[in-house]
């Protein structure tokens, strides 16, 4: 079974250029998060999708961030312009029912922005 | 959110058992504990998770105490491959329905020959 993808694993920009990356969920997981993680620190939550709906996006910058999941399986992270603070890996992961009962997130491997 | 507290860095020597702890004393009596791994450029990878009984599978042991306010994660015989930060997460609700894992700073434990 394939596990969750990300893509680009790495990306390269200068400051204020747009960024995007892509996840592409477990088959069957309903329930999609992206999560940023800086050196050193934890995975920290960004938005979580119930199928295409947004559900909690709390945490999202929404100046410069935005992300989408039209058709409830693939999503995008986007952002623009980048700025320096934004180098940080960014993680995908899926669940089924938003761990409603006992389960688990699967991540994918991440896409590492470097913002020169 | 329930808080955790887990020491910063561990050593183990290859073959031995790992303990790695867990504080998480201002835990709900329904809110489960999670251990999760982090080898490193990978995600995050799912170990086990507990509720009141201790748990075992074919990664680690799970070790919880009666009071639910710490919990023991075991390698029973660490190998270099388990290098990795390993994170103590307890499961919180969502407002609004399901629930959520808060990853704190975790524990990086070097496993060496």
């Amino acid at each position: 079974e394939a596990g969750v993808v990300q893509s680009p694993r790495y990306k390269i920009i200068e400051k204020k250029q747009p960024v995007a990356f892509w996840c592409n969920p477990i088959s069957g997981h309903n329930t999609l998060y992206w999560y940023l993680q800086n050196l050193g620190q934890g995975p920290e939550l960004l938005i979580r999708y119930e199928n295409e709906e947004a559900v909690d996006d709390s945490q999202l910058p929404k100046d410069r961030f935005s992300a989408e999941r039209l058709k409830g399986v693939d999503s995008t992270l986007k952002i623009q312009p980048a700025e320096l603070g934004d180098s940080a890996v960014y993680l995908c992961a899926s669940s089924w029912g938003a761990l409603v009962n006992t389960g688990e997130l699967f991540f994918g491997e991440g896409s590492r922005l470097t913002v020169l | 959110d329930a808080k955790t507290t887990q020491p910063t860095s561990m050593d183990c020597a290859e073959g031995r058992a790992a303990n790695l702890p867990c504080n998480h004393s201002t835990i709900s009596g329904n809110e489960y504990v999670y251990w999760y791994r982090q080898i490193h450029s990978q995600g995050p990878q799912y170990i086990i998770h507990g509720l009141k009984n201790n748990e075992t599978n074919e990664m680690a042991s799970l070790i919880i105490t009666e009071d639910r306010k710490s919990s023991t994660l075991i390698l029973p015989h660490a190998t270099l491959r388990d290098t990795a930060v390993y994170y103590c997460i307890v499961r919180t609700p969502f407002t609004g329905g399901g629930n959520k894992l808060t990853f704190g700073t975790g524990t990086q434990l070097k496993v060496e020959l």
